[in-house]
């Protein structure tokens, strides 16, 4: 059984661009929900979409979005970049939501370096 | 507002000894508590977790226990082993939502 993927793997940006980065979960997972790991900061949650709709959504500027599609595959946006965003974007998945043990699943992230 | 703070940014443990990991929360609504090993350019991997309503889980050389009424929650690797060397999050949850701590990084030393 195929894990979490997400691409790219490795991406390098300028300050004011925007990127895309997209996840495929663990076949029959239907939540997804995205994290972006700085050095000292941990995992900070940035948001969790099942069936389509965003569940929650943690302190990032509007400039931070996401989506899930209907074969629960999900994409993060971050428009108008800035250095700061330069980070590990980590999506996971699990097979439902809001239920106690709720194990997540990450993939091996997306490298983000804004210039 | 940290809900989930893991104060010890480092540990460094002899192997063969007991690493012991430290994890402290403020919500009391968490109902579910993980831990995550990490190694460079590789996403978390799920490592143990423990429900609410326990105070310890042993899997193997790994143990956690909780401590509800301190808020506090530990992870017990004995013994430990040079492969053990990573970042290691915990994290809480409730509800949808996980929490996880800004993690510790162990190193093995020969």
């Amino acid at each position: 059984k195929a894990g979490v993927t997400q691409t790219p793997r490795y991406l390098i940006k300028t300050r004011g661009q925007q990127v895309t980065l997209s996840c495929s979960p663990i076949s029959g997972h239907r939540s997804v929900s995205w994290y972006q790991q700085t050095p000292g900061q941990g995992l900070q949650f940035l948001f969790e979409y099942f069936s389509e709709t965003q569940r929650n959504k943690g302190n990032f500027p509007g400039r931070f979005s996401g989506r899930q599609f209907s074969n629960s595959r999900s994409e993060m946006n971050v428009s108008t970049l800035e250095l700061g965003d330069s980070a590990l974007y980590l999506c996971a998945s699990s097979p439902t939501t809001g239920e106690p043990g709720n194990t997540i699943y990450f993939g091996e992230g997306s490298w983000l370096t804004v210039v | 507002d940290q809900q989930v703070k893991q104060n010890s940014p480092s540990l460094s443990v002899q192997e063969g000894r007991i690493s012991i990991l430290n994890c402290d929360y403020t919500n009391s609504m968490f109902d579910y508590f993980l831990w995550y090993k990490k190694y460079p350019a590789e996403g978390p991997t799920f490592l143990i977790s423990i429900s609410s309503i326990k105070d310890k889980n042993e899997d193997g050389r790994f143990t956690v226990f909780l401590n509800k009424s301190a808020k506090h929650l530990s992870l017990h690797i004995v013994p430990s082993q040079p492969g053990d060397s990573a970042v290691y999050f915990c994290a809480a949850s409730s509800a949808s939502k996980i929490i996880f701590g800004s993690g510790t990084r162990l190193s093995i030393r020969p």
